[in-house]
């Protein structure tokens, strides 16, 4: 079945660093594919999301590219902020499925001061 | 922004006791999902709903769990008996037409303690 696997956290950054978090993810057809965020005491949000092969996502200075020949989708951010403290979660939507998500487990990011 | 708004925020209350959790999805929306999220499982999904109808609720525990929608501003996700294990943040999101490119928005959720 799909399933999507990230990197383990925490994350621990000093604010202005760069952060990559790795996703990467098995799927039978062509999926689309999300990054979650979650802050402290709140739901998830889209932060962005791509729906084909080599797609770039973005938004708030994150950016993920659909790779589909490494079937991966790596969350990138240049220059992070204390405010970026929170749970990322990669996910993925394959045709089938009614919008169903496949969620990876998460991973904390700390950027501290 | 249209938001997903979950009832009540927070809940507590002693085992053995029904706890019922609503969603009001956004308007227009005709796809409904429950998750509970704990430590250690992560995020789970348990059930969801297309246009009012079940589509797949084998993530739920069938004799104390039950999800509703009564009508398309209202789901309901029931516990009864509860039990100390049930202790979680129960989410529920909703998304649009569009199938697998659809994000799905989320609540803030229902932190349930159970005693």
């Amino acid at each position: 079945g799909d399933s999507v696997t990230q990197m383990e956290g925490p994350v621990t950054l000093s604010e202005e660093a760069f952060l990559t978090i790795n996703c990467t993810y098995t799927a039978t057809g062509y999926p689309s594919l999300f990054w979650y965020v979650q802050y402290p005491g709140e739901g998830l949000q889209l932060l962005l999301k791509a729906t084909k092969a080599d797609d770039k996502g973005s938004n708030k200075g994150f950016e993920a590219t659909y790779r589909k020949e490494t079937t991966s989708f790596h969350l990138e951010k240049g220059s992070v902020q204390v405010s970026d403290s929170a749970v990322y979660f990669c996910a993925l939507s394959d045709g089938d499925s009614w919008g169903k998500l496949q969620f990876g487990a998460g991973t904390q990011v700390v950027v501290t001061p | 922004d249209a938001r997903v708004t979950q009832t009540p925020r927070h809940k507590v209350t002693e085992m053995g006791q029904e706890v019922t959790m609503r969603c009001q999805p956004i308007l227009g929306h005709n796809t409904v999902f429950w998750y509970r999220q704990t430590m250690m499982q992560g995020l789970e999904l348990l059930a969801y709903f297309r246009n009012r109808a079940p589509l797949d609720d084998s993530g739920m525990p069938k004799d104390r769990f039950s999800a509703e929608m009564p009508d398309a501003t209202l789901a309901t996700l029931k516990i009864q008996p509860s039990e100390p294990r049930d202790s979680a943040v129960y989410f529920c999101a909703s998304a649009g037409e569009g199938g697998r490119n659809q994000p799905q928005h989320f609540g803030d959720g229902t932190r349930l303690s159970i005693l």
